[in-house]
């Protein structure tokens, strides 16, 4: 089982939609989450870390479920410029962070 | 601030050349990652290092590929000799811990004919 498994998608939707991803890791002793946003040709950056009570960034909304081991990104009123690849990041203490093969996610007009 | 910084953007070689990747992390970082990405494989971390010693280097996919970190402000992936294999995009990310977010380089487009 891979350590860090996400749809690689991709995901098609129009203007205005909600989308979501998740994302599930194998190592239980996983402390610390985040979600990256990597454009086409891009460097991946840190779109928002993840808490265990979740937590919201305007339009972007990330959970944690430690007891299914699953990380999600909620995505409302999705724009244009929301299409990109998202990578789910995982880490346990003392070790380097995991990247998930990430999501495609494609916005239209 | 200046992020981390890589050099070459772009190299395009023979295969049986050596090529040398550079990166400075972003000052203060005491750790600093190499990776590289491909349409395959996705992005596959390399090595990393603390304080300039490298801790984990399982990645490195064989003996052509090294790297060094002489002080905390630069560090060098080298192949030698290159085959077509290894074209891909390497990135160098750096980070004031472990498990803080990391913070990317730009990416070396590497192609080797």
């Amino acid at each position: 089982r891979k350590e860090v498994e996400q749809d690689p998608g991709p995901f098609n939707v129009p203007e205005g939609a909600t989308v979501a991803f998740n994302c599930t890791y194998s190592n239980s002793a996983s402390q610390s989450f985040f979600w990256y946003r990597q454009d086409c040709r891009k460097e991946p950056k840190l779109l928002m870390s993840v808490y265990s009570s979740g937590n919201e960034d305007g339009r972007f909304t990330a959970q944690l479920n430690r007891a299914s081991q699953y990380i999600s990104l909620l995505i409302r009123d999705s724009k244009l410029s929301d299409s990109a690849t998202y990578l789910c990041v995982v880490n346990q203490a003392g070790t380097a962070l995991i990247f998930g093969k990430g999501t495609t996610l494609s916005v239209s007009s | 601030d200046a992020g981390v910084i890589q050099s070459p953007r772009h190299e395009v070689t023979e295969m049986g050349q050596e090529v040398t990747l550079r990166c400075k992390p972003i000052s203060g970082h005491d750790y600093l990652f190499w990776y590289r990405q491909t349409m395959m494989r996705g992005l596959e971390l390399l090595i990393y290092f603390n304080n300039n010693v490298p801790i984990d280097d399982s990645g490195m996919p064989e003996d052509r590929f090294s790297a060094k970190m002489p002080n905390a402000s630069f560090s060098t992936l080298k192949i030698q000799p290159s085959e077509p294999r290894d074209s891909a995009v390497y990135f160098c990310a750096s980070s004031g811990s472990s498990n803080q977010p990391q913070h990317f380089g730009d990416g070396t487009r590497l192609s080797i004919l």
